[in-house]
């Protein structure tokens, strides 16, 4: 069965502090993977990643893929407490089915 | 830009009740799918719609019946709310071949007492 394990499930940290979010997947016929920012409402799309090693970034916050041990690291740097939000990944199959990690929940303190 | 549209934002259900949700995309995507999120659970999916006039079980279908009205538009109904179905739903949408980037709407809050 395909699935999606993120971790940790939560996390605190404290304004400043770098943090790295981990993603594995175990999916037949892996395309992509996904990462998504949940605040208090509709998760917002982050990252895509296809190919292993290429890091994908966006001010802060970073995202690599490895296609041989089957997981991804969204990193963000310098944190701040609006970067607090539950963190979602996805793998997307060869028929574009979107499986989904249960989020880390991050927590920035000042 | 209006994106993906979900309505109703909040809704009270006694249980046996039944409602529709409705969900409208403006971004001409194939791909239209609802699910439910509960705490520590991450999204599960409901039921999708690779295209117009086709849907699809997902995770966890059962209680619940969808509509892909047109392409536009995807609805998800409960027949006979139960308090289990007690979640907050989202509707997404995606280009199904071009661009697997799913969109969602702002997701409805449903309390089945």
């Amino acid at each position: 069965e395909d699935k999606v394990v993120q971790s940790p499930l939560s996390l605190v940290v404290h304004e400043g502090d770098t943090v790295t979010l981990n993603c594995s997947y175990e999916v037949t016929n892996f395309r992509s993977l996904l990462w998504y920012k949940q605040e208090k409402k509709a998760p917002t799309f982050l990252f895509m990643l296809t190919s292993s090693g290429i890091e994908k970034k966006s001010g802060r916050l970073s995202s690599i893929l490895d296609k041989k041990e089957l997981f991804s690291i969204l990193n963000i740097t310098a944190t701040q407490t609006g970067d607090s939000a539950i963190y979602l990944c996805a793998s997307v199959d060869s028929n574009y089915q979107l499986i989904w990690g249960a989020g880390t929940k991050l927590i920035i303190k000042p | 830009n209006a994106g993906v549209t979900q309505t109703p934002k909040f809704q009270v259900l006694k249980t046996g009740q039944s409602m529709t949700l409705q969900c409208a995309q403006d971004m001409n995507h194939n791909s239209m799918y609802w699910y439910r999120q509960d705490p520590g659970m991450g999204l599960r999916l409901i039921y999708y719609s690779a295209s117009e006039g086709t849907t699809d079980k997902g995770e966890v279908p059962n209680g619940y019946n969808v509509s892909r009205l047109n392409k536009r538009e995807f609805s998800l109904r409960l027949e006979s709310a139960a308090p289990s179905q007690t979640s907050v739903y989202f509707c997404a949408s995606s280009y199904r071949d071009l661009n697997t980037e799913a969109f969602f709407g702002q997701g409805t809050r449903l309390t089945v007492v």
